[in-house]
């Protein structure tokens, strides 16, 4: 059952600029967390938000939560060739449950 | 650095037979997962372990089983392929909902 919904599917955008993807999700949360995957291999984690916090940093990453929209956003700042992958959202259900349900991605390009 | 080590990046099997997938962690992580990611279906949840011999169903059992038989490692058992089953499987572990999942690298699974 899909929870998680990326948006857009797919962005393309020169290094140098900054790329947001957003991924709204439907039930509540108890955290929710964004990962990286290059083409053909696993994914990578990149950052959990937990359900009381608004945002958080991570490098030239920034993710911010909103629980009353049900929706979170991941922005990658001044982007290189390298961030070139598909990005995921993942929501962790309330109670403790240790699965994750993930959205369908975001593909993003990066031209140099 | 913790690791998730697919046995198999490529595997070509016959309709029919029983196909072992292997994962094994060295992180001594509680829970383990298996996913199956297939274009325009995102990644869906097969089967997780929170304990040895301790197993749960995720989305879509059907057609799979597995063996928790170590901490370590974690095996998903395809019965009698077919060839509906060919997808890119996914490994991954964690040691409670507060972190977020490591990844192997994949196995891409061709049933012919």
């Amino acid at each position: 059952s899909q929870q998680g919904e990326e948006d857009p599917q797919a962005l393309s955008i020169q290094e140098g600029e900054n790329a947001t993807m957003n991924c709204s999700y439907k039930t509540s949360i108890n955290n929710l967390q964004w990962y990286r995957q290059n083409s053909g291999r696993g994914l990578v984690h990149l950052i959990l938000i937990r359900s009381n916090e608004r945002e958080k940093h991570s490098g030239r990453l920034r993710v911010t939560l909103d629980t009353s929209k049900k929706s979170s956003s991941l922005l990658i700042t001044a982007s290189r060739a390298a961030d070139t992958a598909s990005y995921f959202c993942a929501t962790g259900p309330p109670g403790g449950s240790e699965k994750l349900v993930f959205g369908k991605g975001t593909k993003l390009t990066v031209n140099p | 650095d913790v690791k998730v080590t697919q046995s198999s990046r490529y595997l070509v099997k016959r309709t029919g037979e029983k196909v072992f997938l292997e994962c094994v962690q060295d992180m001594d992580h509680e829970n383990m997962f298996w996913y199956r990611q297939d274009p325009g279906l995102g990644l869906r949840l097969i089967y997780f372990s929170y304990d040895v011999k301790m197993k749960e169903k995720g989305d879509i059992p059907e057609g799979y089983s597995v063996s928790r038989e170590k901490k370590e490692r974690f095996s998903l058992i395809l019965e009698s392929a077919s060839t509906n089953q060919t997808s890119m499987y996914l490994c991954a572990s964690r040691i409670d909902s507060f972190y977020g999942y490591t990844f192997g690298s994949g196995t891409r699974l061709t049933v012919v």
